[in-house]
Formats: C-alpha cells, structure tokens, sequence
C-alpha cells in the first residue's frame, strides 16, 4: 500500500488531455514539493516534473504539474500514442521522515 | 550529461547480502548538489526509496530499512554501492540508482536502466 495514492489507470484519445491525480496528507504532499515520473517498464525512469509544476530541460510543455492543499495533478495535452506509460508521483513525508511515492498510474492512449 | 549503471548479482540466496554498484559517467560524483540514491521496485508494484549518499559519505536511509541497508562511495571510481543484508524474497525487486538533487523538491534524475534481483535459493 502507497503512501501517496494514485489511480491505478487512466485513458484518452490521441489530441487529448488527460490528468493523473496523486492524493497525500498534510506530512507529504501538504507541506513538500512534489516531483512526477514517466516509466516505461525495462528503461529508466523519467523525471517530468520537479517542485510541483517546473519541468526539467527537455521535457515538453505538454506537460504540466499543479498542487492543492495535500493533492498534485500531472496533466498531459495533445497526448500521443508514446505518452503510454506508467506514471509515478513522489515526495517528502515529514512523518515517516522518508521519500513516498505514489502507486504509479498506467496511461493508456487509446 | 550524467548517466547512471547499475551492476552486481542477479541472483542471491536468501539470508544472504545484496550487493549492487552504481556507475556514474558524463559528471562528477563529487558534486555539491547530487545525493546519489537507491531505489527498487517489486515485480507489479510501486516505487520504495532505499536511502542516498553524499560524496562526502554522508548518508541517509529510509527508516524501515535502515538496519539492513549501507550505501557506500567511491569517488575515485565514481561509483557508489548498495548493501542489503538478510534478504528475502520479499527483497525480490528492480533495483535502480538515481541522482536526487538539491532538496527533495528537485526529484531524482537521472536514473540508471535498473537491475533485477530475485532472492530465492
């Protein structure tokens, strides 16, 4: 069971948008920053979003990332075929006073 | 740009010591605002963080692991290791390395391909 909880699968249609929810608590989400990750299985794991909504260079604006109170969101526009993809948040838990991650989300570009 | 690798056993018995080296290329291991971690991810499942090491030697270990898990540097090979002992198949998983930056916030990038390792006798 993930600290961070995230649906564990979500679809679209090529062209569209698609937001991939991650659900916390005040100890993580509420008072860190929150990164995103795309990951493909067999290859390494992508960052795509850094301090909750800052991507990292080369990462398309396609991709954005927002935070409210103790929840982030991942959106993804003009989604593409490649987008598929599992897709994994993380964070710092005060608490457990370790790095959390989300149970990742498998995106499914139908 | 940095690029990470990891290497070591793809088989351990259980009881025994998980031993995985991590290769740094394209940057220094001995940067001011690189906390080079490990990180695993059991078949089917989400992503755990074991701890990181600062090039200093400096280390921190995620709480429930801390009494199985050493994270070791060698900067003049610019490689750090991982050290699991008493291991079980519950230890089974992809095990990847990755640079965190700064503070938490900044993530962890990059990360190597990731190896996996299955405990079983």
């Amino acid at each position: 069971q993930s600290v961070l909880t995230q649906a564990p699968s979500v679809s679209a249609a090529p062209g569209q948008k698609v937001t991939i929810s991650c659900s916390g608590s005040s100890s993580n989400i509420g008072n860190n920053y929150v990164s995103w990750y795309l990951h493909l299985p067999g290859t390494a794991p992508k960052l795509l979003i850094y301090d909750n909504n800052k991507r990292p260079s080369g990462i398309p604006d396609r991709f954005s990332g927002s935070k409210s109170g103790t929840s982030a969101t991942l959106g993804i526009t003009g989604l593409q075929t490649g987008d598929e993809a599992d897709y994994y948040c993380g964070t710092w838990d005060s608490s457990l006073i370790a790095v959390v991650f989300g149970g990742g989300t498998k995106l499914t570009v139908l | 740009q940095v690029q990470l690798q990891e290497s070591g056993p793809g088989l351990v018995k259980p009881s025994q010591t998980l031993s995985l080296t991590c290769t740094v290329s394209g940057g220094p291991i001995s940067s001011g605002d690189s906390f080079w971690s490990w990180i695993r991810q059991h078949p089917g499942k989400g992503l755990e963080w074991l701890g990181y090491i600062y090039y200093s030697g400096n280390t921190y270990y995620t709480p429930s692991l801390k009494s199985r898990v050493t994270i070791s540097v060698d900067t003049s090979k610019k490689q750090f290791s991982l050290r699991l002992s008493s291991v079980t198949a519950a230890d089974t998983a992809v095990y990847y390395c990755a640079r965190l930056g700064s503070s938490w916030g900044k993530g962890f990038d990059p990360w190597g391909q990731g190896t996996l390792v299955t405990v079983s006798s």
